[in-house]
């Protein structure tokens, strides 16, 4: 069974500041790990994915997130928000690839 | 290369009418995927399909709910005697091949009234 549990629903930082958003997966086996971000009226863009290469994984916007097994962690980063950063962010698990476990999701404010 | 296409983006049913949502793959995808969002929750999986079958349907409710996707043609999810709880987001992804990353399209938002 997978699961993704997203701690904190809402996340507010300066612009500049760094943004972390916190992922846990659970999966019985190797998971595939997915960060999406979603602008207000449209659908799921891709951020960044993992699929068991370098566990540090550089994605678009400058975002990145480490995977981390023994935390069973994704967590996404940025080491200085912009305001186009705010939106809703994802993170998603799979293993067969039939389907993708979502988070609930965390939504980004950045304040200037 | 144009991405996911979903039609319409928006539509609108009165209790017990059919809803008929489209998806158009990117080209050279042959995997779809149909998901729901709720307000204030993440997407849910709904079903699964390739070129006229049906691969996984365990997201899907039991009853009103079914999913196609013919040789030609767009992947169609189609509701029937639509009800207030289904108004949601749609969400049609689509891959190259499984285990791979889905590309998402803009969604249908549903609203019954």
């Amino acid at each position: 069974a997978q699961s993704v549990t997203q701690l904190g629903s809402h996340v507010s930082v300066s612009e500049g500041a760094l943004v972390l958003l916190r992922c846990n997966y659970s999966s019985s086996v190797p998971p595939y790990l997915f960060w999406y971000v979603q602008y207000p009226n449209q659908g799921l863009q891709l951020l960044l994915k993992y699929t068991s290469a370098a566990t540090l994984v550089k994605g678009i916007n400058g975002f990145e997130a480490e995977f981390k097994k023994s935390e069973t962690s994704f967590h996404l980063t940025k080491p200085s928000a912009h305001m186009s950063d705010a939106a809703e962010y994802f993170c998603a698990v799979s293993s067969t690839g039939n389907q993708f476990y979502f988070g609930t999701g965390t939504s980004l404010t950045v304040i200037p | 290369n144009a991405g996911v296409m979903q039609n319409p983006r928006h539509l609108v049913r009165r209790r017990g009418q059919e809803a008929r949502l489209r998806c158009s793959p990117m080209k050279g995808h042959s995997h779809v995927y149909w998901y729901r969002q709720l307000p204030e929750e993440g997407l849910k999986f709904m079903v699964y399909l390739q070129k006229e079958n049906i691969i996984d349907e365990s997201g899907m409710p039991k009853e009103r709910f079914s999913a196609e996707f013919p040789k030609e043609g767009p992947s169609i999810l189609r509701i029937q005697q639509v009800v207030r709880g289904d108004s949601a987001a749609y969400f049609c992804a689509s891959s190259p091949q499984t285990v791979e990353t889905q590309y998402f399209g803009p969604g249908t938002r549903l609203l019954v009234l």
